[in-house]
């Protein structure tokens, strides 16, 4: 099947800085794709959608400014984390659609100090 | 909103029990329904889906039937196995939203030999 992959699988930083997180589409070509977060013993929230060559939407609630999306290529979307906080510390798990069928990253851990 | 709400975890069984993960939802007309499903340290895979009333959909004997009637979409297995510890998660897909997904909270399933 698809393959999506996240990159870091795993991120520190401190209070204030950004990071940014990559979701790629390895073995096929996606117009969309969808940025999630999901708190311990929470289900995944949707954060936004992505869209290549176009502005994301954001759902109601979430920062567009604090959580910038660039879907730049077909294969890649990226969120960056702008001035994190340790409130923004939790898991961040990207999906991409082919066909029919959404395929899911294996998720980013962000932990802000 | 449309939303999803199954059971909290964590369930333990022993090896050839059966399972039972309950899943209900609240949505505006007949939204599709899916069970996913996240295996320690990887990303969620889709395990089954059913697209409309009375559906069942199935997979590594995994069985769950779109009931409208009492809004649920339980998941069953007749005997599980040690490799079947996950963590579980039912979802809807938004109308209207492209590919986007609603999640349950997830539960996590331990079957010990």
């Amino acid at each position: 099947g698809a393959v999506v992959s996240q990159h870091p699988s795993w991120v520190i930083c401190k209070s204030g800085t950004s990071v940014k997180i990559e979701c790629r589409s390895l073995d096929f070509q996606a117009t969309t794709m969808f940025w999630y977060r999901q708190f311990p013993k929470q289900s995944l929230m949707l954060m936004a959608t992505s869209n290549e060559g176009s502005k994301a939407t954001y759902e109601q609630g979430v920062e567009k400014d604090k959580f910038l999306i660039n879907h730049a290529s077909l294969t890649l979307s990226t969120l960056t984390v702008t001035s994190a906080h340790p409130e923004d510390s939790s898991f961040y798990i990207c999906s991409a659609n082919q066909g029919d069928e959404q395929y899911f990253g294996p998720g980013t851990r962000l932990t802000v100090t | 909103g449309d939303s999803v709400t199954q059971m909290e975890g964590p369930v333990t069984l022993s090896e050839e029990a059966f399972l039972t993960i309950n899943c209900t939802y609240t949505a505006t007309g007949y939204p599709s329904l899916f069970w996913y499903v996240q295996y320690p340290g990887e990303g969620l895979q889709l395990l089954l889906k059913a697209t409309k009333a009375d559906d069942k959909g199935s997979n590594k004997g995994f069985e769950a039937t779109y009931r409208k009637e009492t809004t649920s979409f339980h998941l069953e297995k007749g005997s599980v196995q040690v490799s079947d510890s996950a963590v579980y998660f039912c979802a809807l897909r938004r109308r209207n939203s492209g590919y986007a997904l609603n999640f349950g909270k997830g539960t996590s399933l331990l079957v010990t030999p």
